[in-house]
């Protein structure tokens, strides 16, 4: 079973520029969460999907950051304009009805922002 | 916000040598778990413990929760260089939203050879 992937896996990008990351989950997993973490951080949680619907997206700070998750499946991250402060390891993971409560974990995308 | 709390920060040991690692939170939880994360990679989960449960074994692993002290602890047995990683508790609040996981700052192993 394939695991989730991400990609990119790094991003350098100069400050007030956009930048995009996506994810595909595990097959058969509905429900797909976007976390940001910091540097001698934990993940923090931006947004849950179940399915296509966004039912968690509390701490996304929606001013500059958006998510979707079209058909339910990939889910785009995206950022615009970017801040130095949005410097982070953006993970995604996965899970499903039957495991719900382990999320499955992608190897993240490590973004810089200049 | 964070809620779980790990302790200690970092810990280094030998091989062979069992390393444990303690977690406190705050708020009445549904269950309690366990990732690991190594240098660059994505969170592998170890284990999960019910509110309802006091102890589990998964293989090297011994998970005890206290929900009267708010209190977690991870005991790896036998340990080997390549548990070397960040360990992070997660706790899935009660009367929160469900699968919510809150983590904590995590625990870096370094297991010496």
């Amino acid at each position: 079973e394939a695991g989730v992937v991400q990609s990119p896996r790094y991003k350098i990008i100069e400050k007030k520029q956009p930048v995009a990351f996506w994810c595909n989950p595990i097959s058969g997993h509905n429900t797909l969460y976007w976390y940001r973490q910091n540097l001698g951080q934990g993940p923090e949680l931006l947004i849950r999907y179940e399915n296509e619907e966004a039912v968690d997206d509390s701490q996304l700070p929606k001013d500059r950051f958006s998510a979707e998750r079209l058909k339910g499946v990939d889910s785009t991250l995206k950022i615009q304009p970017a801040e130095l402060g949005d410097s982070a390891v953006y993970l995604c993971a996965s899970s499903s009805r039957q495991t719900r409560a382990a999320q499955y974990f992608g190897p993240g995308t490590r973004l810089l922002v200049l | 916000s964070q809620q779980g709390e790990e302790d200690p920060q970092a810990l280094s040991i030998q091989e062979g040598e069992n390393a444990t690692m303690n977690c406190s939170y705050k708020t009445s939880i549904n269950n309690l778990q366990w990732y690991r994360q190594n240098s660059g990679r994505g969170l592998v989960h170890l284990i999960l413990i019910r509110s309802n449960e006091r102890e589990k074994h998964s293989g090297r692993l011994r998970v005890t929760l206290d929900t009267s002290k708010k209190s977690s602890s991870l005991l790896i047995t036998a340990s080997r260089a390549a548990d070397t990683a960040s360990y992070f508790c997660a706790t899935e609040e009660s009367g929160g939203s469900n699968y919510k996981l809150t983590f904590g700052k995590g625990t870096l192993l370094t297991v010496n050879p």
